[in-house]
């Protein structure tokens, strides 16, 4: 069963960070190449970042480029997002996600609150 | 980037009706596109992949259509549990760009 677990979410204040972590089971991780998409409460999909299979290749929306990090670690199955001086607008939920039909396959999400 | 308009954003139909919804691409993407269902609290779910193929499990009610800039999603007899928001995706250019969404409803 492919299994897509996101963990690190929380509660931060304006101007701090947060890492997220997406871990991946039951399908190649090593060879998929990765996203993480956002959704803002009661708004609609945003992608925010991509990554490829190595870790050598990676792209951003404008609204987080120099602030947020896409990295993974292929022996752990694991992806991440490293978030840095976080606003108010950058609170959503964030999946992560492979985005490749037919091999398209999403975690459950978790919510990223920005707050004071 | 790539705009993705999506109509309508919001639509109120009753069971066993044919839904129809369009996406239209601000440049040509060829068949780079899905179509998404998503319910409340859960992860978009993939139903049409390349424009027109069904993913695995989808039930043959769903369809797409379309090439280059315009799109068309259907439900062929809307039932019960379609009820959900959908969105269009296009992946033919980062960054991935989504429609806003169509919110539906049961009439």
């Amino acid at each position: 069963e492919v299994q897509l677990v996101e963990s690190g979410g929380g509660l931060v204040q304006p101007g701090g960070s947060l890492r997220l972590s997406c871990a991946a089971s039951g399908f190649t991780f090593g060879i998929s190449w990765m996203h993480w998409v956002r959704q803002a409460p009661g708004k609609g999909l945003v992608w925010v970042s991509r990554i490829n299979s190595h870790g050598s290749t990676t792209s951003y929306a404008d609204s987080v480029k120099g602030r947020f990090t896409i990295s993974r670690d292929n022996a752990k199955n694991t992806l991440y997002l490293q978030m840095n001086s976080l606003r108010v607008e950058d609170t959503a939920v964030y999946y992560c996600a492979t985005i490749a039909g037919p091999l398209d396959y999403w975690g459950q999400g978790t919510l990223v609150t920005v707050s004071s | 980037d790539i705009q993705m308009t999506q109509s309508p954003s919001s639509l109120s139909a009753s069971v066993g009706d044919r839904v129809t919804i369009t996406c239209q691409a601000s440049q040509d993407i060829y068949n780079y596109l899905n179509w998404y269902q998503q319910k409340p609290g859960k992860a978009p779910k993939l139903l049409i992949y390349d424009a027109s193929n069904l993913e695995t499990g989808v039930p043959s009610r769903f369809s797409g259509s379309g090439s280059g800039t315009d799109f068309t999603f259907t439900i062929s007899s809307l039932q019960p549990e379609d009820i959900a928001t959908y969105y269009c995706q296009q992946y033919d250019n980062l960054p991935y760009t989504f429609g806003q969404g169509t919110k539906l409803e049961i009439k």
